[in-house]
């Protein structure tokens, strides 16, 4: 069946480097995805998304990068803070039915 | 301001007893979903409704019972049938068009985390 997931578990890095977070996806009927953070019992806070029709979309420290050819999907986070330290999820919406498919989740920890 | 609210933050239920979660936005968003979050899991959809009266399975129904006699309101009720509800909760509510980027995004309430006693 379709599904989103993730590559890497688990990442950890030092204060100030960047981080990247990976995402597969196998819809390719995809046309929008979305990066949300997760902090330990809240719930899911939207950082950034993008629609199929585009490569790359940037934010306040953060760049999405969407490669169609290979259903890939990544999370660029600069100058990492301990405060970005949180499960990262990846979601996408294919076709008309409005139904978000969530991926596993990657813990990033920031050291300090 | 504008949010989505859920309560309460913690519930705890007897084995057989139905119990019901509260959701409720002011976003003016037309869609509402509930999912369900096990630890060290993604979200897996329970219902969601893209407009008042009505609503559609999501991929973890069974269980489960919703209603959406309101716009802002979506309270999910955990049946005596769902075997295993210890989980955490969340609602997420959003609009429904597709000219803009971001009009789709999801947003979430704080959740609602239910245990079984």
């Amino acid at each position: 069946g379709e599904s989103v997931g993730l590559h890497l578990p688990t990442l950890s890095v030092q204060e100030g480097d960047n981080s990247i977070i990976n995402c597969a996806y196998s819809n390719s009927a995809s046309d929008y995805f979305i990066w949300y953070k997760q902090e330990s019992g809240k719930g899911p806070q939207f950082i950034i998304d993008i629609r199929s029709n585009m490569d790359k979309r940037q934010g306040q420290r953060v760049t999405v990068l969407l490669n169609k050819t290979v259903k890939h999907l990544s999370l660029q986070i600069a100058a990492t803070q301990p405060g970005d330290s949180a499960v990262y999820f990846c979601a996408e919406i294919g076709g008309s039915n409005y139904k978000l498919t969530f991926g596993k989740g990657t813990l990033l920890t920031v050291n300090p | 301001d504008g949010g989505i609210t859920q309560s309460p933050k913690y519930l705890f239920r007897k084995e057989g007893q139905n119990v019901t979660l509260s959701c409720e936005q002011n976003l003016n968003h037309d869609a509402m979903y509930w999912y369900r979050q096990d630890p060290g899991q993604g979200l897996r959809l329970i219902y969601y409704s893209q407009i008042v009266n009505d609503f559609q399975k999501g991929d973890i129904a069974e269980g489960y019972s919703v209603s959406r006699e309101k716009k802002e309101s979506f309270p999910l009720t955990v049946t005596s049938a769902q075997k295993n509800p210890t989980a955490f909760y969340l609602c997420a509510s959003s609009n429904l068009g597709l000219a803009v980027p971001s009009t789709d995004t999801q947003y979430f309430g704080p959740g609602t985390r239910l245990t079984v006693l």
